[in-house]
């Protein structure tokens, strides 16, 4: 049982470097979110997804772009990469998005920027 | 704004000790509540939730968490610990004003000493 693949699951970068954080599901989910994790800080929502072509900012959008062309991938984009953005990055599905639906993670991309 | 408040970075306890960890949320409307657990190098899953209907919530790994309305809590407990349960432990209240998104504390690091 797949569930959430993310690749890769480390990577380096220099500053201005651009890189983009492979998502894919198998569970048919509608919804698809970016997190990133930072020590102390909890899961900060970086831009989620309704469903395929449709796609929405979060709370710390700046910096990274997604898109969503299909209802199984969800990629995270990073343009010109700074040392904030070193941190860990989960993507997350649901089925839909309600009380009763658990987001499903996969196991994190750590990224470092230097 | 909703949003959650994890007491202590860090919790440490005995092999066969309580584990509380605590959770406090600010809420206008009754929350959806959560705990997630985090292995080391893993994503989060879902431990339990709470939605309506019985306070006291069991979830998984014989860990059980209750929904104190009168003190805003949401803490999570287990009767005695076992070394599997290093972990780190997140709790996340729904945000029903927008579109029940995750509003995520900080986490707990449980220590297991053996």
């Amino acid at each position: 049982n797949a569930g959430v693949t993310q690749t890769p699951k480390f990577r380096i970068l220099k500053i201005g470097q651009s890189m983009t954080l492979q998502c894919t599901q198998d569970m048919n989910h509608n919804y698809m979110y970016w997190y990133r994790q930072d020590p102390g800080m909890g899961l900060k929502l970086i831009y989620y997804s309704v469903g395929a072509g449709i796609t929405d900012k979060g709370e710390v959008p700046n910096g990274y772009n997604v898109s969503r062309s299909t209802t199984e991938d969800f990629p995270l984009r990073l343009e010109l990469a700074a040392p904030s953005q070193t941190s860990v990055y989960f993507c997350a599905s649901s089925k839909i998005q309600g009380v009763d639906q658990p987001q499903h993670f996969g196991d994190g991309t750590r990224l470092s920027i230097l | 704004a909703q949003s959650v408040t994890q007491l202590g970075s860090h919790v440490s306890v005995s092999e066969g000790a309580l584990v509380l960890l605590r959770c406090n949320y600010s809420s206008s409307v009754p929350p959806y509540l959560f705990w997630y657990v985090q292995y080391p190098n893993q994503g989060l899953q879902l431990l339990l939730k709470y939605t309506t209907g019985a306070t006291l919530v069991k979830g998984i790994n014989g860990f059980e968490a209750e929904f104190k309305k009168s003190e805003t809590s949401f803490h999570l407990t287990k009767p005695s610990a076992h070394m599997s349960d290093a972990a780190e432990y997140f709790c996340a209240v729904s945000d029903t004003g927008s579109n029940y998104q995750l509003i995520w504390g900080a986490g707990t690091k449980l220590i297991i000493k053996p």
